[in-house]
């Protein structure tokens, strides 16, 4: 079975500019969390939707939004990037509850 | 408020010794705690979990202790290997809410 799937995997943008990752989960997995780790932060929570709806969302600034789609692909957008927004962005997926996350490898988004 | 602490920031250890990480939580409604092995370059893998109706789990070298009425829950690697030199997670969740995460320990096993 596919693991979870992140593009782009390297990304490079400027300050003010906008960006979209995506994440396909496993097959047969209907919940994707996305988070965000930087040295020394660990990993920071950002939202997490199941079956299309946002179920828990984390501290962060309304410029960082998700979506899934009926097939449980996701994206993560983050508008008017800021040079603190420069990080390894996670997505994971899982089947349901009490189940546990598997993660995708991460897209590492450079903001100059 | 950070949900889960994780100790300690970083490990070295000798090859063949025994690595421990702690981590304690608050929320008393959390039901599942599992550990994550992250190397660099890579998103962090599953290494093993624990539910708090066990004390103990052990796969191979890797034994999480859990301890309900302090809780807190380590992860113990026996016999410890250069290989195992990443960064470890622990996390505790429960039933439709989100993952917690510790902030990490990087264990080194000098050879």
């Amino acid at each position: 079975k596919a693991g979870v799937t992140q593009t782009p995997r390297y990304l490079i943008k400027t300050r003010g500019q906008q960006v979209t990752l995506s994440c396909s989960p496993i097959s047969g997995h209907r919940s994707v969390s996305w988070y965000q780790q930087t040295p020394g932060q660990g990993l920071q929570f950002l939202f997490e939707y199941f079956s299309e709806t946002q179920r828990n969302k984390g501290n962060f600034p309304g410029r960082f939004s998700g979506r899934q789609f009926s097939n449980s692909r996701s994206e993560m957008n983050v508008s008017t990037l800021e040079l603190g927004d420069s990080a390894l962005y996670l997505c994971a997926s899982r089947r349901g509850d009490q189940e546990t996350q598997y993660f995708g490898p991460g897209t590492r988004l450079l903001v100059l | 408020q950070q949900q889960v602490k994780q100790s300690p920031q970083s490990l070295i250890v000798q090859k063949g010794g025994i690595s421990i990480i702690n981590c304690a939580y608050e929320n008393t409604a959390f039901d599942y705690f599992p550990w994550y092995q992250q190397f660099p370059g890579k998103g962090p893998a599953l290494l093993i979990a624990i539910r708090p109706d066990v004390s103990e789990k052990k796969e191979g070298r890797f034994t999480i202790s859990f301890n309900k009425s302090a809780k807190q829950f380590s992860l113990h690697i026996m016999d410890s290997q250069p290989g195992d030199s990443a960064t470890y997670f622990c996390a505790a969740s429960f039933t439709g809410n989100q993952f917690y995460f510790g902030t990490g320990t990087s264990l080194t096993v000098i050879p």
